[in-house]
């Protein structure tokens, strides 16, 4: 089935480092791709999305490119904070035009400042 | 303001004692959704909705059931919880089809079966 497969555990970085965490998919078409954060104590959040091939979204800092290519959608962050420190997943949608509606996430990314 | 509401935040359970986790929705979305996350597994869907009176299997349903009564409440419930099924549950409403639609989350239900 469909999946998504992300930077696994944890990443520490200190303060105005460059943020990269890797999101690989498997699925057939276009499916649409979503980052979602999650800080603690809280229910995940929605990030941004992409649905095309080069499509970029971005939020609050972040970004991603949408690569059909490599099946990639890769979080980006040029400079990180310590309000940065989160959970973050990667999730793919079921295909469009099957009707059904569901996101299937990755196992997630903690990130987190080095003091 | 819209949100998604999650009751109980805190449960210790029994081993084969039932619970039910309640969701409360106010977005008006078609689309609901509970979840399971652990760690080194991330976020898993177990039951999802299209709408009042349907329940669907996700990926990990075995244990438990579904209940969409209305549009905006969806429970999901544990008939013989066990000690496997410990773990933070998070309900989400979505609107759109074909996979492209946003989930909003309520803030988990932390589930302990001792």
């Amino acid at each position: 089935g469909d999946s998504v497969t992300q930077t696994e555990g944890q990443v520490a970085l200190s303060e105005e480092d460059f943020l990269t965490i890797h999101c690989n998919y498997s699925a057939s078409g276009y499916p649409a791709l979503f980052w979602y954060v999650q800080y603690p104590g809280e229910g995940p959040q929605f990030l941004f999305r992409a649905s095309r091939d080069k499509e970029k979204g971005s939020s609050r800092g972040f970004e991603a490119t949408y690569d059909k290519g490599t099946t990639s959608f890769h979080l980006r962050k040029a400079s990180v904070q310590e309000s940065d420190s989160a959970v973050y997943y990667c999730a793919l949608g079921d295909p469009p035009g099957t009707g059904s509606n569901r996101l299937t996430f990755g196992k997630g990314t903690k990130f987190s400042l080095i003091p | 303001e819209a949100a998604v509401t999650q009751s109980p935040r805190n449960k210790v359970a029994v081993t084969g004692g039932k619970v039910t986790l309640s969701c409360n929705q106010t977005n008006n979305h078609n689309n609901m959704y509970w979840y399971r996350q652990d760690t080194g597994h991330g976020l898993r869907l177990i039951h999802y909705s299209y709408g009042a009176g349907s329940t669907e299997k996700g990926d990990i349903p075995d244990g438990y059931k579904a209940s969409r009564p209305s549009q905006e409440n969806f429970s999901l419930i544990l008939e013989l919880a066990t000690p496997s099924q410990t773990s933070v549950y998070f309900c989400a409403s979505g609107e759109g089809q074909g996979g492209g639609n946003t989930l909003y989350f309520g803030e988990g239900s932390r589930l302990i079966v001792v």
